[in-house]
């Protein structure tokens, strides 16, 4: 079965500019979450989603906003992007939302802003 | 929020010894904690997990224990070997506000296996 694949694997954008980052879930999981990972720390909460709502938040600026379809793949979009918006972004699948349900991470995207 | 302390930074150990990776946690009301194991350039991959009502957890060569008292857990990986050399991650989930939160991970430790 394959695991959760993220894309693209790598992105460089500059300045201001806007991006858009894509995750499909492993099959039969309805629930994604968006993690933003820099180099050297643990990965940090930005959002989660189940059944396309989105069911919890980080402390992330409104620049980061995401999305999920009714296939329950996911996409994160960040606007007017910053140099330390650079990072690999990690999305993980579980199969519901719940507090004690394991999570599973993909490959991430490494985005990477000049 | 929650916070997750991670001890230590970087583990040195011999082929063949133990290793342990300590957390501590600042929110009671966390009741599950993951551990992943990161090699460069991949995502993390889930080892081995604990919910609250259990004290330890063994898969094979892992194992995790949880002192909810005073609001810690460890990793114990026994008999090290090559393969194991990567960054682990603990991390904790609990509730707030309306639901069940993202993870909150620590900040790592680069763990080396010396042959």
């Amino acid at each position: 079965d394959a695991g959760v694949t993220q894309s693209p694997t790598h992105l460089i954008k500059t300045r201001g500019q806007h991006v858009t980052l894509r995750c499909s879930p492993i099959s039969g999981h309805k629930s994604v979450s968006w993690y933003q990972q820099v180099l050297g720390q643990g990965p940090q909460f930005i959002f989660q989603y189940y059944e396309k709502e989105e069911r919890g938040r980080g402390n992330f600026p409104d620049r980061f906003s995401a999305r999920q379809f009714p296939n329950y793949s996911s996409e994160l979009n960040v606007n007017a992007l910053l140099l330390g918006d650079s990072a690999l972004y990690l999305c993980a699948s579980s199969l519901i939302w719940g507090s004690d349900y394991e999570q599973f991470f993909g490959p991430g995207t490494r985005l990477t802003v000049l | 929020g929650e916070n997750v302390e991670q001890h230590p930074s970087t583990l040195s150990v011999q082929e063949g010894d133990s290793a342990v990776i300590k957390c501590t946690y600042s929110d009671s009301a966390s009741n599950y904690f993951p551990w992943y194991k990161q090699e460069l350039g991949k995502g993390p991959q889930l080892i081995i997990d604990i919910r609250s009502n259990v004290g330890e957890k063994k898969d094979q060569r892992i194992a995790v224990t949880l002192n909810k008292t005073a609001k810690h857990f460890s990793l114990h990986i026994t008999e090290t070997q090559p393969e194991d050399s990567a960054v682990y991650f603990c991390a904790s989930r609990g509730y707030s506000g309306g639901g069940a939160d993202g993870l909150t991970f620590g900040k790592g430790t680069h763990l080396i296996i010396q042959p």
